[in-house]
């Protein structure tokens, strides 16, 4: 139990375009849902908490209109990098928790994006 | 001072050796403590958690836990070469909320034949 996918795994896209991630809680209904960047040799940095029905929360430094998040069922969120540029290449993570009282985050497997 | 933090190594360990990976943290009302193992190119996958001081066993791993130092480490028995990872140590903070978690920056452990 407690699997989260998300898609697609990698992307390559032209800069100026968007990209949208799909993350999805496959066996559970998530309650919150977090998107986190890693780039290379760093750890997993928190971009924002989404709650579904809910407008996400993000973190300071992070461009709520650049990174669009929706949360729209307990088991879909969605990531949207928009006018992408080199520098948000990087590995995308998304992670799902209940409210069962555990704080346990759920990861997927990632998305690897590449901005040429 | 960071949130949360990690020795990077990498912990260079031999076979069968136990290796020790701590980490601090800064919020002293922290709730809960993660280690989570993340190989390179993937995400990361929980290793285990604990809440309450003291130490918590589950099978070669242990995690440690000492509120009063704001102190959390994990120990490896008898490592394995499939065990050279790099292990995020993840906490709760306090004011967090949402289940928020606040990595480490990962210690990167080798272990070697």
């Amino acid at each position: 139990g407690a699997v989260v996918s998300q898609h697609p795994s990698r992307v390559i896209c032209k800069s100026g375009t968007s990209v949208k991630i799909e993350c999805r809680s496959l066996d559970f209904q998530a309650t919150t849902m977090f998107w986190y960047r890693q780039f290379p040799k760093q750890s997993l940095m928190l971009m924002a908490t989404s709650n579904e029905g809910s407008k996400a929360t993000y973190e300071q430094g992070v461009e709520k209109d650049k990174f669009l998040i929706n949360h729209a069922s307990l088991t879909l969120s969605t990531l949207t990098v928009t006018s992408a540029h080199p520098e948000d290449s990087s590995f995308y993570i998304c992670s799902a928790s209940t409210d069962r009282g555990s704080n346990e985050q759920f990861f997927g497997p990632g998305t690897r994006l590449t901005v040429l | 001072q960071k949130e949360v933090e990690q020795n990077s190594g990498p912990l260079s360990v031999p076979e069968g050796a136990i290796a020790s990976l701590n980490c601090t943290y800064s919020d002293r009302g922290s709730q809960s403590f993660f280690w989570y193992r993340q190989y390179s190119g993937k995400s990361p996958e929980l290793i285990m958690f604990i809440y309450s001081n003291g130490d918590k066993e589950d099978g070669r791993f242990t995690a440690q836990l000492n509120k009063a130092s704001q102190y959390v480490s994990l120990l490896i028995r008898d490592s394995q070469p499939s065990d050279s990872a790099t292990y995020l140590c993840a906490v709760t903070p306090f004011s967090g909320g949402y289940n928020k978690l606040i990595f480490g920056a990962g210690t990167r452990l080798a272990v070697h034949p």
